[in-house]
C-alpha cells in the first residue's frame, strides 16, 4: 500500500504496563508526526521528526512518553507505566516537505485503551 | 499560543449548502488547513489557504480572512457521505517544520 500504516489498530493494556505503537510512513517522506486524539477532540500534537531526529517533542505530555525513528523511516511511540488517561487514538502522519504547504497524510491510528 | 474555535455540531439537509466557520487567535500564522474525518478514520486533507479569499475545489470551497482571523468551509450539494467531522488547523510561521494546531472539529450530520 502507498499510505501511512500503523500497528496495532487496537491495543488494550492494563494500568502500569508498557506499550509500543508503530508507524510506517509513506516511502520517501522525511517528516513524521505523532498526534493523540481523544473522543470529540481534534488531534493533539505530540512530536515531530525530520529524518532520524526529533525536531520538536514539545507536545509529549511527560517523560513516560518517548518516540524514536532510528533509520528515518519507521517510528515507534513508546509509553511507559501507562495510565487510564493515556487512553486515546494515536495518529501518525507523514509529509514529503516538497509541496508549498506540507500536506500531512494520516494513518488510520492505533486505539489505545488502558484498563 | 494558538486558540482555534469551531462549532461543535451542525446538521444540514441532503442537497443543501452548509458553511462551517473557524476563528483563530494565534501568535503567528502561515496558513490554514481544513481536514475531513469520518468516524473511526484518519483525517484527510481538503484544502489549504494562505492568502485572503476563496479557494474552490468541486463541491467544497474554503475562505480565509487573515485580518479577521476567520475561515469557513462551504459544502455544496450535500451528500449523505459528507457526514463527518471537519477539522480546522492552523500552520505556524515557517521555521523548518510545521507544527500544525488543530481545532476540536465540527461534527456535521447530513439528514435526508
Amino acid at each position: 500500500g502507498a499510505g501511512v500504516s500503523q500497528t496495532p489498530s487496537n491495543k488494550v493494556t492494563e494500568k502500569g504496563k508498557y506499550v509500543e505503537l508503530r508507524c510506517d510512513p509513506i516511502s520517501g517522506h522525511t517528516a513524521l508526526y505523532w498526534y493523540r486524539q481523544s473522543l470529540g477532540q481534534g488531534p493533539e500534537f505530540l512530536i515531530y521528526f525530520q529524518g532520524t531526529g526529533a525536531a520538536d517533542d514539545s507536545g509529549l505530555p511527560n517523560d513516560r512518553f518517548f518516540a524514536v525513528r532510528p533509520e528515518g523511516s519507521v517510528s515507534t511511540l513508546k509509553i511507559q507505566r501507562t495510565e487510564r488517561g493515556d487512553s486515546a487514538v494515536y495518529l501518525c502522519a507523514s509529509s514529503s516537505g516538497e509541496d508549498s504547504y506540507n500536506e500531512q497524510f494520516f494513518g488510520p491510528g492505533t486505539r489505545l485503551t488502558v484498563l | 499560543g494558538q486558540n482555534i474555535d469551531q462549532p461543535t455540531e451542525m446538521t444540514a439537509t441532503e442537497g443543501a449548502i452548509v458553511q462551517i466557520n473557524c476563528t483563530y487567535q494565534t501568535s503567528g500564522f502561515n496558513g490554514l488547513f481544513w481536514y475531513q474525518q469520518h468516524a473511526g478514520e484518519a483525517p484527510t486533507f481538503l484544502s489549504y489557504n494562505v492568502l485572503d479569499g476563496l479557494e474552490e475545489k468541486g463541491r467544497f470551497s474554503s475562505f480565509l480572512s487573515r485580518s479577521k482571523g476567520y475561515s469557513y468551509l462551504l459544502l455544496k450539494e450535500l451528500q449523505m457521505k459528507d457526514s463527518a467531522s471537519y477539522l480546522c488547523a492552523v500552520r505556524p510561521p515557517s521555521g523548518g517544520y510545521q507544527k500544525v494546531t488543530f481545532g476540536t472539529g465540527t461534527k456535521l450530520q447530513v439528514i435526508p
